[in-house]
């Protein structure tokens, strides 16, 4: 069981915008601390997608991420948008923060996005 | 060009011990905080263990507290996880990552990672 919690799942058409949320607590997103995102594509390892806080906004990407995808947060959750969707983007998404109970980094279980 | 290399993974008995190195190049290695995170097979990314740039903080993850112990040694730019006492339950391929800093501010999060090195667990 994931400190962070994700859908298993989502899919949409290419061109379709599609969300994946992230729901945390009051001791991870929910007490301001860091959220990032990785995507993950089939047999390789993970790339940083989206990184963000509460002093330098939510929805940051490293050189060559493509503008389509941004993040977000509200509360204890955080949600990722993937805009325009290509079937390069099908992969397995990861949201992580750092949980202060826990003294821990925890991910997300991941959410698997299809391209219809 | 930012390159991490883990090398070291193997097959090894329940009980028993395994060293993993990652090696970095293409940055100023000692400027960076690491940490190691483990995929097992079909399941999703697990924190392992963190270490700061000065070593002065070092974090693990509740499930390998007690057994496993990252160091670094900045002047062969090499980050390790001394994994003892293994389980069944921590094969998995385990990745290097680097700390992620923006404009001085480091993040929690992580934006290189290595290739990863397989770690097999079994009797």
């Amino acid at each position: 069981q994931s400190v962070l919690t994700q859908p298993p799942s989502v899919s949409g058409a290419p061109g379709q915008r599609v969300t994946i949320s992230c729901i945390g607590n009051n001791s991870n997103i929910g007490a301001g601390y860091d959220v990032c995102w990785y995507q993950q594509l089939p047999g390789t390892a993970p790339k940083l997608l989206i990184y963000g806080n509460v002093i330098y906004g939510n929805s940051n990407r490293p050189s060559g991420v493509p503008d389509r995808f941004s993040g977000s947060k509200s509360g204890t959750s955080a949600s990722l948008a993937i805009t325009g969707l290509q079937a390069e983007d099908e992969a397995d998404y990861y949201c992580q923060s750092y949980d202060s109970s826990l003294s821990a980094r925890v991910f997300g279980g991941g959410t698997k996005v299809t391209v219809l | 060009e930012v390159q991490l290399v883990e090398s070291g993974g193997g097959l090894v008995q329940p009980g028993g011990s395994l060293r993993l190195s990652c090696v970095f190049s293409g940055f100023t290695f000692r400027s960076y905080a690491m940490n190691w995170v483990r995929q097992a097979p079909g399941k999703g990314l697990e924190w392992v263990s963190y270490i700061s740039s000065s070593r002065s903080t070092i974090n693990y993850a509740d499930s390998v507290k007690g057994r496993f112990t990252i160091s670094r040694d900045n002047a062969k730019n090499s980050l390790y996880l001394q994994m003892n006492s293994l389980r069944v339950e921590d094969t998995a391929v385990y990745y290097c990552a680097r700390g992620l800093i923006v404009n001085n501010y480091y993040y929690y999060g992580m934006d290189i990672w290595g290739q990863g090195t397989t770690v097999t667990v079994s009797s």
